[in-house]
């Protein structure tokens, strides 16, 4: 099993710029998180989908933030325009379906954005 | 309500001796804590996790402590070692906040030799 799978896993831009974070859940898993992590706000859960459908975005900050889950085993994170505020390491996590292990959540390495 | 606190921020233990990080909630209608371990470039993992109708869970060196009056949970890492250095998180979830995690902010444990 390769775990959840995240590119890039670093990634360096500039101001202005629109970024793109993928995810590749582990497979058979049907839901899908996005986290945020900073110290100043710790883990931040933006987005989350169930059956590729998003159910809560709460947590995404602003309009400049979207989410996409076009079928099971790909999601992605955009961020356009890029703002230095924005960068953190993000996180995908992966849930599987079944009741015993309804809230066993596996995070993929991250990916560093840093916005210049 | 959706808050958890944890503590201590960080925590310094010799080998060999016991860490204790502690935990609190407001939402009662949490049912699940679970607490993750964070190394240094790495997504956070499962380390132990625990449901309401119990007060204590163990797993080898780790142990969960309950206290559902108090709304209280702590993990103790006995026999800490140094590859026990990393950032612990604790969390809590229930149906009713729609299974989503809400962590606490973090304890850098450093285990010295």
């Amino acid at each position: 099993d390769a775990g959840v799978i995240q590119s890039p896993r670093h990634e360096v831009t500039e101001m202005g710029q629109e970024v793109t974070l993928r995810c590749k859940p582990i497979s058979g898993h049907n839901s899908l998180f996005w986290y945020r992590q900073t110290m100043m706000r710790g883990l931040e859960l933006l987005i989350y989908f169930n059956n590729n459908v998003p159910i809560d975005d709460s947590g995404m900050p602003e309009d400049r933030f979207s989410a996409k889950m076009p079928n099971a085993s790909f999601s992605t994170l955009k961020i356009q325009p890029s703002e230095p505020r924005d960068s953190a390491v993000y996180f995908c996590a992966s849930r599987p379906g079944t009741a015993s292990s309804y809230n066993e959540q596996f995070f993929g390495p991250g990916t560093r954005l840093t916005v210049l | 309500q959706q808050q958890v606190k944890q503590s201590p921020q960080s925590l310094i233990v010799q080998k060999g001796g016991i860490s204790i990080i502690n935990c609190a909630y407001e939402n009662t209608a949490f049912d699940y804590f679970p607490w993750y371990q964070q190394f240094p470039g790495k997504g956070p993992a499962l380390l132990i996790a625990i449901r309401p109708d119990v007060s204590e869970k163990k797993e080898g060196r780790f142990t969960i402590s309950f206290n559902k009056s108090a709304k209280q949970f702590s993990l103790h890492i006995m026999d800490s070692q140094p590859g026990d250095s990393a950032t612990y998180f604790c969390a809590a979830t229930g149906w009713t906040s729609g299974s989503r995690l809400t962590f606490g902010e973090g304890t850098q444990l450093t285990v010295n030799p």
